[in-house]
């Protein structure tokens, strides 16, 4: 049975660092692997989506890798503001007719 | 615009009692979703249609049953709630079949159900 894990759960930095989440899962054979951001009271919005036959994707200050066969995803956030604080999610999809398997989170504070 | 959209944002009921929370979406999307999100913030999947079909039924107890009328809704009727249903429901949707299949998931907002 997938498994999602994400370390660490919860973390601080100043506004301008650049920082890592991290995220393993068990079952290497997946289709894709989603980030999401929640934030207080709000639902959650795609980040990023990489396909299993993808190594990365990037939007904006936001990379994101992944290693299929070690099941481990990182999401890169570079420049860090205070509007990134939120919730991050990393969630990852088997075949066909499967849903979403999330991990359970990182909370993420950015001070200013 | 609201791409999935459930109602309502907050429930508060008595132990015991029936309720229902809609979900509708405008994406176009063929398959729905209904996840529960504890106190500690894990989600975790309850249902899955597609083209209002039921994919996935995950260890749910049967006082919950989803009912999709056609593919752009799927709704949530909770019989006999209890203390332990308190959570936050969100619905989502995606594309689960041809080109688009990897396609993000979608949620809503949710809907924070509060048993006393």
């Amino acid at each position: 049975k997938q498994e999602v894990t994400q370390i660490p759960a919860a973390l601080s930095v100043p506004e301008g660092e650049n920082l890592v989440l991290n995220c393993s899962f068990t079952d290497s054979a997946i289709y894709n692997l989603q980030w999401f951001r929640q934030d207080p009271g709000k639902g959650l919005t795609s980040l990023l989506l990489i396909q299993s036959s993808q190594r990365e994707q990037t939007s904006g200050r936001l990379n994101a890798s992944l290693d299929k066969s070690s099941g481990r995803s990182t999401l890169y956030i570079a420049a860090s503001q205070p509007g990134d604080s939120a919730t991050y999610l990393c969630a990852v999809k088997g075949q066909a007719g499967t849903a979403l398997i999330f991990g359970k989170g990182t909370t993420l504070s950015v001070s200013s | 615009d609201t791409a999935v959209s459930q109602t309502p944002k907050y429930l508060v009921t008595q132990m015991g009692n029936d309720k229902s929370i809609k979900c509708e979406q405008n994406l176009g999307h063929d398959t729905m979703y209904w996840y529960k999100q504890d106190s500690k913030k894990f989600l975790k999947i309850m249902f899955s249609y597609n083209n209002k079909e039921l994919i996935i039924n995950e260890t749910v107890p049967n006082r919950f049953s989803p009912k999709s009328p056609d593919k752009a809704h799927l709704n949530l009727h909770i019989n006999s709630l209890e203390l332990g249903d308190s959570a936050v429901y969100f619905c989502a949707s995606s594309q689960d079949r041809g080109v688009a299949y990897n396609s993000p998931l979608h949620f809503g907002n949710g809907t924070r159900l509060t048993v006393t």
